[in-house]
Parts: structure tokens; sequence; C-alpha cells
């Protein structure tokens, strides 16, 4: 079974729309957890990630994500997209001594002008 | 200054043929990673190398042989190659083998198996 969920396959929104995608993992212990984003034709880049502390975690280009361990949860959020955010994103969830990245199925956002 | 650097960025070839696809990255990292993103985006990691050395070794079939002549390169051989192994892949490097450290991600390389 997959042990890291993005159950929305594709957002549209219009820009200025806040947005919220959601990533659940099903591993217990310590966990950390990592969000990437893909623009069309780029490779993997590092929004921003978890490891332990403040459950609130702010990433680069106005992204957050909110880590909410009775929920295995690490949402996404954005208060107001704009049309550069248009990528796959991607959840990933790193357990315990693992030593390996295990991947969401992602999640592609289009952005309409 | 390209960080994480892979070759060739679009591959097409034939069933049956052998190909390798070069990583090399310019961040003095010791981790190197090898992945597979499948049609639907799906990441699933391959293989893992720390200073030369293989420590991650996932269920792939051996006609994938990863070779690193040093630590800044880590190359994949794929034999015999499958239509099945049509895909992008994606060479990753991090600082050492620490599971915490970030990953940084080459552009892909888009392999079509005819």
């Amino acid at each position: 079974a997959q042990s890291v969920s993005q159950h929305n396959h594709h957002v549209i929104l219009s820009e200025a729309a806040s947005l919220e995608l959601g990533c659940n993992y099903s591993y217990g212990g310590t966990v950390n957890l990592f969000w990437y984003v893909q623009y069309p034709g780029q490779h993997l880049q590092l929004l921003l990630k978890y490891f332990s502390g403040d459950p609130l975690v702010k990433g680069i280009k106005g992204f957050e994500a909110e880590f909410i361990k009775s929920k295995f949860s690490f949402n996404l959020r954005k208060p107001s997209v704009q049309w550069s955010d248009t990528a796959e994103y991607f959840c990933a969830a790193l357990r315990g001594s693992a030593r390996q990245l295990t991947f969401g199925s992602g999640t592609q956002l289009t952005v309409l002008p | 200054d390209t960080a994480v650097s892979q070759t060739p960025k679009y591959l097409v070839t034939q069933m049956g043929n052998d190909k390798s696809i070069k990583c090399e990255q310019n961040l003095g990292h010791d981790t190197m990673y090898w992945y597979k993103q499948d049609s639907k985006k799906f990441l699933k990691i391959m293989f893992s190398y720390n200073n030369k050395e293989l420590i991650i070794n996932e269920t792939v079939p051996n006609r994938f042989s990863p070779k690193s002549p040093d630590k800044a390169h880590l190359n994949l051989h794929i034999n015999s190659l499958e239509l099945g192994d049509s895909a992008v892949y994606f060479c990753a490097s991090s600082r050492n083998r620490d599971s915490t450290d970030t990953q940084y991600f080459g552009p892909g390389t888009r392999l079509t198996v005819l």
C-alpha cells in the first residue's frame, strides 16, 4: 500500500484563489515530511520541509504547510495563487531511520489567469 | 551553474537495446540517487550510492545497473530495454546519507522505448 497519499490529482484555480493540497502519510513514529514542486519541463525543487519543532512550516514563494500528527497530514497551503504556480506538487516522507524518500503520486495544479 | 546534471535529456530507443544515462553533481555531495517517474507521475527510488558505495537497491530488475566511478557521478546502465522501461529518470544528490538531508534533483531524462 502506498504510504504517502495525495488525493487531489488535478486542481484548477483562478489567480488570487487560496490553495490547499492534501497529503497524508501512513507511518507511525518519527517522520520527516517534504513538499517538492515540478514546474513544466523542469526538475523537482524543494518547497519546504518539516523535521521537528513548529508544525507550521514556511517555504519559498509564499507556500506553507502544517504538520498535524493526529491526522497524519501535511497539507500545503498558499493564500493567493499566481499563474506561475502552475506545476506538479509532490509530497514526500522520510520515516525514522529510513534513508529514502517515498513520494506521493503528485497533484497537478493549474492556475488560470 | 547546474548543480545536478543529467545526459541525455531525451532518449528514444528500440526494445532490446542497451543504453546509459549519466548523472553528475557539482555540489560536493557524498550521496546520489536514481528515481523513476512513471506515466502517472509517481516517483519511486531505484538506487542510492554513498561515496561510491551502494546503500539502497530497491526491487529493480537486474537489467538496471548503476555505476559510480567517483562520488560526483552516478550513471545508470540499462540492458535489454523493455517497453515498460519508458519513464522519466531523475538523478538526485544530498550532502550525505543522513536521512534528514535535502535531496537536489536533476532535470530528468525522458526515456522512450519503442
